[in-house]
């Protein structure tokens, strides 16, 4: 799998969209991204994905840009609920079966 | 839908010990995962199956390892014998064929070998 550049950590504050980034230089044509999230002694939980078109679904939008090479995650309107680590992945699917591989993520610390 | 279910959910026990770690995926789902997650490594794919057939161990850390997938709706990961620094929380995750990549995952089992 190609792998992610994210930065470390981020903070948003409580209201506002949270906008994290993630780098993927080396991501080929038929890889898409996913972006996972992972609460605090919690599973961690699926967000969005997209191959090349800019995703939204009721948690986040995914802007990914043209060349392919980075993306944006949005939460629209951040909560203290969604402090957590996240995590982007680039990885081949499609209905394929192959286990995704998660790097360090960003820890996203959403303030009062 | 109850989701995927781990149990025990946390474990306990000494150096030399058999662990068995459990997981029921979500009925239906034909992939089931194991991750190992600790500070210093992350999250880190031990082994997945298709179908209930192994398709990639080369996570596992080492032969005291080992897992079974005896029937689509139930998997387990054992260790023995266990080591301190096996302590991790485990998750198993599951998916379906019909997703595109989405992994569905448990609450984790968390172990601590003294």
């Amino acid at each position: 799998d190609a792998k992610t550049t994210q930065p470390t950590s981020m903070d948003c504050a409580e209201g506002r969209a949270a906008n994290l980034p993630c780098n993927h230089s080396t991501i080929s044509g038929n890889e898409y991204v996913y972006w996972y999230r992972q609460i605090h002694s919690q599973g961690p939980q699926y967000i969005i994905h997209g191959l090349k078109n800019n995703e939204t679904n009721e948690m986040a939008s995914l802007i990914i840009t043209e060349d392919r090479k980075s993306s944006t995650l949005i939460l629209p309107h951040a909560t203290l609920r969604d402090t957590a680590v996240y995590y982007c992945i680039v990885a081949s699917s499609g209905g394929g079966a192959d286990g995704l591989t998660f790097g360090k993520g960003t820890h996203l610390i959403i303030q009062p | 839908d109850a989701g995927v279910i781990q149990s025990p959910r946390h474990e306990v026990t000494e150096m030399g010990q058999e662990v068995t770690l459990r997981c029921k995926p979500i009925s239906g789902h034909n992939s089931l995962f194991w991750y190992r997650q600790t500070m210093m490594r992350g999250l880190e794919l031990l082994i997945y199956f298709n179908n209930n057939v192994p398709i990639d161990d080369s996570g596992m850390p080492e032969d005291r390892f080992s897992a079974k997938m005896p029937n689509a709706s139930f998997s387990t990961l054992k260790i023995q014998p266990s080591e301190p620094r096996d302590s991790a929380v485990y998750f198993c995750a599951s998916r379906s064929q019909q997703a595109s990549g989405e992994l569905f995952f448990g609450e984790g089992s968390r172990l601590t070998v003294l």
